[in-house]
């Protein structure tokens, strides 16, 4: 098992074009996450999939940001019209989770960088 | 909603000694988690330890241990004998529920340098 894998790891993109971030979970794992963590600050959740189904999405998740993950396995995650402020790393995450109580552990990718110059 | 609050901007220490970072957090709920990373300049973040809110022992592993307060909301991290790659960031984060698997909240996270 190779881990939770993020491409690309960095990317620099004028302002106003599009990005897309992909995130590849630990086989088997049915819940994905992503969050967004800008210099010296904590991550922040932005949405998480339970297989395909989108469970939640956070207020900080504008009409520009959309996330798929069209067969439950990998997901991506697009950035429309990109602004300077969108510039952070988005950090994937996954687990498995499965009966209540069991306490499993959520695992993170390295992050994709994001520049919007 | 749940909040986390990290008060040590930045801690040193110096190498095999010893480390205590704090977090608090505010919450309503009865049935949660708390959890240290750690994320190191690679910037991949890693479990440290993982406290349930229903457990009154506070859980170890290896030289990190937690000081897990409930009534005081407290949940505050110790690492014995200090090494040079414990250097990284650390943050504290709250998981509702029973059932992990439910989003985390992070604390704004404390910077740890450990000296040689």
């Amino acid at each position: 098992d190779t881990g939770v894998s993020q491409d690309p790891r960095h990317k620099i993109t004028k302002r106003g074009q599009n990005v897309t971030f992909r995130c590849d979970p630990i086989s088997e794992h049915n819940r994905l996450y992503w969050y967004r963590q800008t210099l010296g600050q904590g991550p922040e959740f932005l949405t998480y999939f339970q297989n395909e189904a989108q469970l939640e999405k956070s207020r900080l998740l504008s009409d520009r940001f959309s996330a798929e993950r069209p067969k439950g396995s990998f997901s991506t995650l697009e950035i429309q019209r990109t602004e300077q402020g969108d510039s952070a790393m988005y950090l994937c995450a996954s687990s498995l989770m499965s009966q209540p109580g069991s306490g499993n552990t959520i695992y993170f990718g390295e992050g994709s960088w994001l520049t919007v110059v | 909603a749940q909040t986390v609050t990290q008060s040590q901007p930045e801690m040193s220490v110096q190498e095999a000694e010893t480390v205590t970072l704090s977090c608090t957090y505010d919450t309503s709920e009865s049935n949660y988690y708390l959890f240290w990373y750690k994320q190191p300049p690679s910037r991949q973040m890693i479990l440290v330890i993982r406290q349930e809110a229903y457990k009154q022992q506070n859980a170890t592993e290896n030289r990190f241990s937690v000081n897990f307060q409930k009534a005081a909301k407290s949940f505050s991290l110790k690492i014995s004998d200090s090494q040079l790659g414990d250097t990284a960031m650390y943050f504290c984060a709250f998981m509702k529920g029973q059932a992990a698997g439910n989003k985390l909240t992070f604390g704004g996270g404390t910077r740890v340098l450990v000296k040689p």
